[in-house]
């Protein structure tokens, strides 16, 4: 069963203005973490924000923030102040289970947003 | 500080061929994990080694083996490539095992004729 799911294959945004990517995602842990990645054209992924399940505040990281929406499973990504380099593919992924466990260190990601940023 | 590293940044094998992708994790770094990216099936989790001994392991066929060595670099190997094979596969490292940041490499695309 898919765990995360990115329903808007591609978002358009005007320079300078904020946009929201959607991800919802399915676990029956407690512990988990959520994250986003960026991946321009060049193929390497880039970390960009963190949110553990037991996060109590919205991470945010400079122009990005995390809406954190626990009992609706969301984990949206907003970008303020869109800017040119930002159009890229964006992931939401999730690692479940605590600290430790098996499957700590797997990844397990949606398909991914394209983001468009027009000047 | 230098980042992950991968090589070849390409690589073109044919059907049958079997392929090494090599993979150096950021100095210090010691969990080392690898995906595959394809248009269809989109990322998925290979394998993640940490201390040489692998930890943990997707849903990918036995073709597909990795290992780790003792200065953290790790290898991945596919043997009798198929044409389904062709993606770009990443590779991500980590402080420890329990970190919760993965920091990948530009990756490894390669393609099978």
């Amino acid at each position: 069963a898919q765990k995360i799911t990115q329903t808007q294959p591609g978002m358009f945004v005007q320079e300078k203005e904020a946009v929201t990517l959607d991800c919802t995602y399915d676990t029956s842990d407690q512990s988990y973490g959520l994250f986003w990645y960026k991946q321009p054209s060049s193929g390497e992924m880039i970390f960009l924000i963190y949110q553990g399940s037991y996060d109590e505040q919205n991470a945010t990281e400079g122009r990005y923030s995390l809406n954190f929406q626990k009992a609706r499973k969301s984990a949206n990504l907003v970008i303020s102040a869109s800017q040119l380099g930002d159009s890229a593919m964006y992931f939401c992924a999730m690692r479940e289970g605590p600290a430790g466990g098996t499957s700590y260190g797997k990844l397990t990601f949606g398909q991914g947003t394209i983001l468009t940023v027009h000047p | 500080k230098a980042g992950v590293t991968q090589t070849p940044r390409y690589l073109i094998k044919t059907r049958g061929q079997q392929v090494t992708l090599s993979c150096s994790p950021i100095s210090g770094h010691r969990s080392v994990s690898w995906y595959q990216q394809t248009p269809g099936q989109g990322l998925q989790f290979l394998f993640e080694y940490f201390s040489e001994t692998q930890r943990n392991k997707g849903n990918f066929p036995g073709r597909f083996s990795g290992r780790q060595f003792s200065n953290s670099r790790s290898e991945m190997n596919v043997s009798t490539l198929e044409l389904g094979d062709s993606a770009l596969y990443l590779c991500a490292s980590s402080l420890r095992y329990s970190s919760y940041e993965q920091y990948f490499g530009p990756g490894t695309r390669l393609t099978v004729t």
